[in-house]
């Protein structure tokens, strides 16, 4: 029963197209993250949900947009996907926002062509 | 901006040796640190971590000691086992964020 669960696992799409990657926890968390891991692997953060509201929006692109519906899931929707966006994107959760019990999904790699 | 560094993207030891990795830096402020692992296809999974106001840590065969006057932090692990093959984050906290290095991907040579 994994605990964080981002789909699809593997995205290969065109240039231009919009897409969506799914999150799920079942632990009860209250906070949860996007990471972003690019060719350098810098693992860096894009935003943070507590209980549905946003708390970290770092500066990324106005076409990366979060969506959570409840507290148990953060969705990440792109629109007009470009080459520079290919990368592995991390979702995560952690009891309450700054506690370190990171639990990480095994993440989504992204291919834009 | 990195105020996160891991400068060794890889390293290799051999089975039963210690293995010590590194991090430095930048943020005096960071007052919790941590080292994530990694195997391929899954996602990073806490290890160890180390307050601000302590220089060392220790949980079984991981060991994380902080340098703070040297902004250092360095995870070692004794003995090294072929199953701790992985790509080691470390991370550091200011506020309610977390700054993770770039990883460095560690063989343990049977």
């Amino acid at each position: 029963d994994t605990a964080v669960s981002q789909t699809p696992k593997y995205l290969v799409t065109q240039m231009g197209n919009d897409k969506s990657i799914k999150c799920e926890q079942n632990l009860g968390h209250d906070t949860m993250y996007w990471y972003k891991q690019d060719s350098k692997k810098f693992l860096k953060i894009m935003f943070s949900y507590n209980n549905k509201e946003l708390i970290i929006n770092e500066t990324v692109p106005n076409r990366f947009s979060p969506k959570s519906p409840d507290k148990a899931h953060l969705n990440l929707h792109i629109n007009s996907l470009e080459l520079g966006d290919s990368a592995v994107y991390f979702c995560a959760s952690s009891p309450r926002r700054g506690s370190y019990g990171y639990t990480f999904g095994s993440g989504t790699r992204l291919t834009v062509v | 901006d990195q105020q996160v560094k891991q400068n060794s993207p890889s390293l290799s030891v051999q089975e039963g040796r210690i293995s010590i990795l590194n991090c430095d830096y930048t943020n005096s402020m960071f007052d919790y640190f941590l080292w994530y692992k990694k195997y391929p296809a899954e996602g990073p999974t806490f290890l160890i971590s180390i307050s601000s106001i302590k220089d060392k840590n220790e949980d079984g065969r991981f060991t994380v000691f902080l340098n703070k006057s040297a902004k250092h932090l360095s995870l070692h692990i004794v003995p090294s086992q072929p199953g701790d093959s992985a790509v080691y984050f470390c991370a550091a906290r200011f506020g309610n964020q977390f700054y993770f290095g770039t990883g460095t991907s560690l063989t343990v040579i049977p």
